[in-house]
């Protein structure tokens, strides 16, 4: 059972224009919501994260919106660079309740970004 | 500032074989983690440490897998014997804390034949 679904396995578009990525979850509890990427022979990279008290947080070209409601997340990436052809993975995590053991990253499959010059 | 480092990059051994894999973390980080990832899919939680503490390794195949983190830094995953299934990338990451942005190492290509 997959919590954290990332349905598009690849994307591709132009550089300079916008690279939407999308994601989903099951579990209510998830409160924490990170974003990584992935070049090929390396690990994840973390990118950008948003709590689920925001609905939009903002890093230079980053952007991560979370609509709490339809538990769906998206990352928009503008103007998307060439350099930023990677894998994508979309995590989340149940916020910790002080002293346990709840704090674990599910991440999602990933989407492959190619952004063609 | 020296990232997370782990050896060896590749192994390929034969079925039934034992393989360990070896982790140095950021110095200074207290949380290590080592995940499994399989082809085509996202990294899962094989087991996290806090110092020389396991707090959760509730995902580990214990009758195959071990894991260690002696002095609190550097921490061996092991599989013995290794199945077909194992073939895999095994990625360990550190950070500060409990809560901390997890930083990850290049990963161990597993390939068992």
């Amino acid at each position: 059972d997959q919590q954290v679904k990332q349905n598009s396995p690849s994307l591709s578009v132009q550089e300079g224009r916008i690279s939407i990525l999308n994601c989903d979850y099951t579990n209510s509890m998830f409160d924490y919501f990170l974003w990584y990427k992935k070049y090929p022979a390396e690990g994840p990279t973390f990118l950008i994260s948003i709590s689920s008290i925001k609905d939009k947080n903002e890093d230079g070209r980053f952007t991560v919106f979370l609509n709490k409601s339809a538990k769906h997340l998206s990352l928009h990436i503008v103007p998307s660079q060439p350099g930023d052809s990677a894998v994508y993975f979309c995590a989340a995590s149940p916020p910790y309740w002080g002293g346990g053991s709840n704090y674990k990253l599910t991440f999602g499959k990933g989407t492959l970004l190619t952004v063609n010059p | 500032e020296a990232g997370v480092v782990q050896s060896p990059r590749y192994k390929i051994i034969e079925k039934k074989q034992p393989v360990a894999f070896w982790c140095n973390p950021i110095s200074g980080h207290n949380t290590l983690y080592w995940y499994l990832q399989n082809l085509g899919q996202g990294p899962e939680l094989l087991i996290r440490y806090e110092n020389e503490e396991a707090v959760d390794d509730s995902q580990l195949p214990k009758d195959r897998f071990s894991a260690e983190r002696l002095k609190g830094v550097d921490s061996t995953l092991k599989i013995q014997p290794a199945e077909l299934g194992d073939s895999a990338v095994y990625l360990c990451a550190s950070s500060l804390d409990r809560l901390g942005e997890q930083y990850f190492g290049p990963g161990t290509r597993l390939t068992v034949t």
